[in-house]
């Protein structure tokens, strides 16, 4: 049981370029997130995937956009990297909530991308 | 969307109980309080959540007030690996929870 897993580990790009970012989850949930830090800061919420085939704005989508291919795989893609994306990013994932709680996420290992 | 306060830093020693308050004084009816811990390099990991009352597992505990509108982890007998940010959010639906900058705690030997 792998958990939440990422690909790449690490990405340098030039600012224009364009990558995707790959996470995978074996945990059958529905719910997937993809999140960015900055150096010193909390995470913020680019985009999430509430279930298959749905997707939507977190806090911070500009510049990103994202594909819930099957049930477990959310890819985030950038189409024109710009410095400013230079962040650590994580994917994470949740069965999501019930009546009396919320499920806790699981997150990835993080991709670390530099935009120069 | 309930807005947190907590400190931005807090230092122990090994072996001490160390308590960080969690304010959230806009808290709504439905809205759960959830903590993570987070080390370098890694992503953040649950350590608990609670709703109301008192809330234990076997790495923390979590005392929230009658009122709500703040909170408390505790962590019994830190140690050096304790070392990481601990975030505190509120809220319904996970995409609704936002990631302050945490609290950073150091432990010293």
């Amino acid at each position: 049981n792998a958990g939440v897993t990422q690909t790449p580990k690490f990405q340098v790009l030039k600012t224009g370029q364009s990558m995707t970012l790959q996470c995978a989850q074996d945990m059958n949930h529905n719910s997937m997130y993809w999140y960015r830090q900055d150096p010193g800061m909390g995470l913020r919420l680019i985009y999430y995937s509430a279930s298959e085939g749905t997707t939507d704005k977190g806090e911070v989508p500009n510049g990103y956009n994202v594909s819930r291919l099957n049930k477990r795989e959310f890819s985030l893609r950038l189409e024109s990297a710009a410095p400013s994306q230079t962040s650590v990013y994580f994917c994470a994932s949740s069965a999501g909530r019930t009546g009396t709680a919320l499920y806790e996420q699981y997150f990835g290992p993080g991709t670390r991308l530099t935009v120069t | 969307l309930a807005k947190t306060t907590q400190p931005i830093s807090m230092d122990s020693y090994e072996g001490q109980e160390v308590n960080i308050t969690c304010s959230h004084n806009n808290i709504a009816t439905n809205d759960y309080i959830t903590w993570y811990q987070q080390f370098p390099s890694q992503g953040p990991r649950f350590i608990i959540q609670g709703y109301k009352t008192k809330v234990t597992n076997e790495v923390a505990s979590l005392f929230i007030p009658a009122d709500r509108k703040s909170s408390t982890l505790s962590l019994p007998r830190v140690s050096l690996s304790d070392t990481a940010v601990y975030y505190c959010l509120v809220g319904d639906y996970t995409d609704k929870l936002i990631f302050g900058t945490g609290t950073r705690l150091q432990v010293f030997p």
